[in-house]
């Protein structure tokens, strides 16, 4: 199993720009997530899903979107990137007692 | 609200032995993690605790009391691989699905092993 897979693994955007971070897992879990890292902070919650076609908000949702069309798709949207998103994104699948990461993507918007 | 805290930094020896603790106030609790994360790569599970006790797993340890908010991560036998962000995290509400709307994280603490 290859778990939890993330593209791109860096990117850099322009302000206003978008772009979707795709993520990909072969576990067959319902549970995905994705989480945002500043430096120096603890992951923050963006978006969650509990199974394909369902999706709910986080802690800190403003500037995203998502959709899970599949079990094993999680993308995440960004439509007009802005500084404040500048951040390393994890995304995450879970199934009972613990959750398993992506990689990461880390975003910079200039 | 959630409210996660645990020290921002420590600093251990080689082949000595550090506990992290970590308190924290949430709505609802349904388990308490662990996780390892070393600089520029993605977390990683160490433990999980639901019920008040200690779970020992080789060198790693975490201890847990519902009623006072509390936990620790035990470290011995440290080794300078152990450097890396330790980062403590609570599920508050669980779903019979088997999963749950995510985790709400401390900020991490930075282990910092001396030789």
């Amino acid at each position: 199993n290859a778990g939890v897979t993330q593209t791109p693994k860096f990117r850099i955007l322009k302000i206003g720009q978008s772009m979707t971070l795709q993520c990909t897992q072969d576990m067959n879990h319902n549970y995905m997530y994705w989480y945002r890292q500043d430096p120096g902070m603890g992951l923050k919650l963006i978006y969650y899903s509990v199974g394909a076609g369902i999706t709910d908000k986080g802690e800190v949702p403003n500037g995203y979107n998502v959709s899970r069309s599949t079990t094993e798709d999680f993308p995440l949207r960004l439509e007009l990137a802005a500084p404040s998103q500048t951040s390393v994104y994890f995304c995450a699948s879970s199934y009972r007692d613990r959750e398993y990461f992506g990689p990461g993507t880390r975003l910079t918007v200039t | 609200g959630q409210n996660i805290d645990q020290p921002t930094e420590m600093t251990a020896t080689e082949g000595a032995i550090v506990q992290i603790n970590c308190t924290y106030q949430t709505s609802g609790f349904n388990g308490l993690f662990w996780y390892q994360q070393h600089a520029g790569e993605a977390p990683t599970f160490l433990s999980y605790n639901v019920l008040d006790g200690l779970e020992e797993k080789g060198r790693f340890s975490s201890f847990l009391s519902r009623s006072k908010g509390y936990s620790y991560l035990l470290l011995k036998e440290l080794q300078m691989k152990d450097s890396a962000s330790y980062l403590c995290a609570v599920r508050d509400r669980w779903d019979s699905g088997g999963g749950a709307d995510g985790l709400t994280f401390g900020k991490g603490t930075h282990l910092i092993i001396q030789p």
